[in-house]
């Protein structure tokens, strides 16, 4: 079974403390997608990167950065956390060009600040 | 602005009913995907169409794409609280994979 692995489930943090979250894939995708899910406003794109050492701007990068060094691992870096980043974030992968299986998702991590 | 509008929001259904779930766009859509979302968990994929016109359908979940490109629904037949949950409808827009903002559905007995 293909899998997509975040770190962390649940996470506290405290405000304007440096946040890692870790994602890895084990199925050799070229592409890879940090996602954070709020009420009401559903999936929003934060970061995507199509290769090593590359990464694009979603639609929400704003207080986040990103990083990938390695192909199966991508890390979406909150650089001074603030509770307004307390949320659900996912991550996902999929082959270039896009296969019939789709983008495979994490199960998600729960980031609260407090 | 939603690129990707999707109807109802919210859907309660007695168990045993059908149901349908639509997603619209303004724009053709070149690979549209519904997932599947447990409360508080992650996504898990049920299908991908990319042809106008093309439907798939796993176990009692029907999922079609229409003529134009622009449109999907997902059907459940004679639904079961193991359906429930939110739905999401993707899509590759400008190459990235952008989402509708889910519809919730409880099946109660």
């Amino acid at each position: 079974d293909v899998k997509v692995t975040q770190s962390s489930r649940y996470l506290v943090k405290r405000t304007g403390e440096k946040v890692f979250l870790e994602c890895v894939q084990d199925m050799d995708h070229e592409n890879m997608f940090w996602y954070r899910q709020d009420p009401g406003l559903g999936l929003r794109l934060i970061y995507f990167s199509y290769d090593v050492k590359m990464k694009e701007k979603g639609d929400i990068p704003e207080g986040y950065s990103v990083s990938r060094e390695k192909k199966e691992r991508f890390s979406l870096i909150l650089e001074s956390a603030s509770t307004n980043q307390t949320s659900m974030y996912l991550c996902a992968s999929s082959s270039h060009p896009v296969g019939w299986n789709g983008y495979t998702f994490g199960s998600g991590t729960r980031l609260t600040v407090v | 602005s939603q690129e990707l509008e999707q109807s109802p929001q919210s859907l309660i259904v007695q168990e045993g009913k059908n149901l349908t779930i639509n997603c619209t766009s303004s724009k053709t859509l070149y690979g549209l995907y519904w997932y599947k979302q447990k409360y508080g968990e992650g996504l898990i994929f049920l299908m991908m169409l990319q042809k106008g016109g093309e439907e798939k359908s796993h176990e009692k979940i029907t999922a079609k794409l229409d003529e134009k490109k622009q449109q999907s629904s997902l059907h459940i037949t004679a639904s079961q609280p193991s359906h429930a949950g939110i739905y999401l409808c993707g899509a590759d827009i400008t190459d990235k994979l952008i989402f509708g903002t889910g519809t919730r559905l409880q099946v109660f007995p």
